[in-house]
């Protein structure tokens, strides 16, 4: 059982560059999220789903785009990389509101 | 808004201490309380988890406690080890927006051998 799969683990990016960050998780979980984690700090919502189709923005959505075709993936697209946006991303899912499990991280640079 | 808050910010001990981790929330209107435990480079693990109708959650030597009408969750941790070096995370889910989670900052706690 795989749980939540993110890739890539790390990235460099040059600002003004695009990549789209990966999460999969098996668990046939209808909510997904994805969080960043900037040091000293707690995580931070960037976007999450409710469900295939159905996405709404957290508290940090300005850079970032996501979608949600299937119920296993959720990617991640960061548009024009800004050093701003160096931090480590986090992809979580749960089964509705109840424990929530998360990837392993993507650990990002933009210079 | 839901704000969480983490005390200590960092907390070293010797091995064997009984220790307590803290976590405060503005709200308590919540479903439920996470706790996680983060290794350096690495993602989170999922602790415990307490519902909101819940007082008490036990996992080995973790036990986690809710008071929902203070605001206030404790990670109590029995006989400290060295492999107990790690961050530990609360999380809370607000009944305004149950489809999020709310962190703290953590706590960064190192058992001395």
């Amino acid at each position: 059982n795989a749980g939540v799969t993110q890739t890539p683990k790390f990235r460099i990016l040059k600002i003004g560059q695009s990549m789209t960050l990966q999460c999969a998780q098996d668990m046939n979980h209808n909510y997904m999220y994805w969080y960043r984690q900037d040091p000293g700090m707690g995580l931070k919502l960037i976007y999450y789903s409710v469900g295939a189709g159905i996405t709404d923005k957290g508290e940090v959505p300005n850079g970032y785009n996501v979608s949600r075709s299937t119920t296993e993936d959720f990617p991640l697209r960061l548009e024009l990389a800004a050093p701003s946006q160096t931090s480590v991303y986090f992809c979580a899912s749960s089964l509705d509101i109840q424990r929530a499990f998360f990837g392993q991280g993507t650990r990002l640079t933009v210079v | 808004k839901q704000e969480v808050t983490q005390i200590p910010a960092a907390l070293s001990v010797p091995e064997g201490e009984n220790l307590v981790l803290n976590c405060s929330f503005t709200d308590s209107a919540i479903y439920n309380l996470q706790w996680f435990r983060q290794d350096p480079g690495k993602g989170l693990t999922s602790l415990l988890l307490i519902q909101s109708s819940q007082r008490e959650q036990t996992s080995g030597r973790l036990n986690a406690s809710l008071d929902k009408s203070s605001g206030r969750s404790t990670l109590y941790i029995a006989a400290s080890q060295p492999g107990d070096s790690a961050t530990y995370l609360c999380a809370v889910r607000p009944r305004e927006y149950g489809n999020k989670l709310v962190f703290g900052a953590g706590t960064i706690l190192r058992v001395k051998s």
